[in-house]
């Protein structure tokens, strides 16, 4: 099955830096979602990019599908953006597969 | 809306015990899924569904039961718990052909003794 990677697993910075947090997948993908898990578990979509970038607001996502990877941007880090960052994709047989995550800290 | 509700958020079984994991949804989305969450492995895939009548198993099906025979429910039946079956389990949902990505229920904490 597809396989999807994720980097660094772990991020460690201070409020106010810049991040980027990628993924890597093996196949050719439908559909690349990312999303963020609070510390208290919730999980919140943040892009659905199969291709492209978008931006709201202090995060932004590109999608280079023709390279099988996704690049996720947070600029400003706020104490608020700490915990796990996911990427999922979906492929051909409808599969949703995530990768292992970021856990991303921002120090005060 | 309320989106996907799970139910019930808390849950401890014995070894061996039998249970069923609810979740529903009221936006009339087709796909839906399960997943476990154990420490550093991520999200697993245990089954899916693209629409009410139709399943598939993800990637970790084994131990675990599912079917959709309605466009808002999508059960998940754990037939003889095992320790190894203790985890978070999620269920999401999404409309296919649409641009709005997953949503997921608030998790169900599963122990199993």
């Amino acid at each position: 099955g597809i396989q999807v990677e994720q980097s660094p697993p772990d991020l460690i910075l201070q409020e106010g830096a810049n991040s980027t947090l990628r993924c890597n997948f093996s196949d050719s993908v439908n559909n690349l979602q990312w999303f963020h898990q609070n510390p208290w578990g919730q999980l919140i979509n943040l892009f659905y990019i199969p291709s492209g970038t978008k931006q709201n607001g202090r995060l932004s996502a590109t999608t280079v599908a023709t390279e099988r990877y996704s690049l996720l941007y947070i600029s400003s880090s706020q104490t608020t953006d700490s915990g796990v960052y996911f990427c999922a994709v979906q492929n051909r047989d409808d599969k949703i597969i995530f990768g292992k995550g970021t856990r991303l800290h921002i120090l005060p | 809306n309320a989106g996907v509700t799970q139910t019930p958020k808390f849950q401890v079984l014995k070894t061996g015990q039998s249970m069923t994991l609810q979740c529903a949804q009221d936006m009339n989305h087709e796909y839906m899924s399960w997943y476990r969450q154990d420490p550093g492995m991520g999200l697993r895939l245990i089954h899916y569904s693209v629409g009410a009548g139709i399943t598939d198993q993800g990637e970790v099906p084994n131990g675990y039961n599912v079917s959709r025979s309605t466009t808002e429910d999508f059960p998940l039946r754990l037939l003889s718990a095992a320790p190894s079956q203790t985890s978070v389990y999620f269920c999401a949902s999404n409309k296919t052909g649409t641009n709005y990505g997953y949503t997921f229920g608030s998790g169900t904490r599963l122990t199993v003794v």
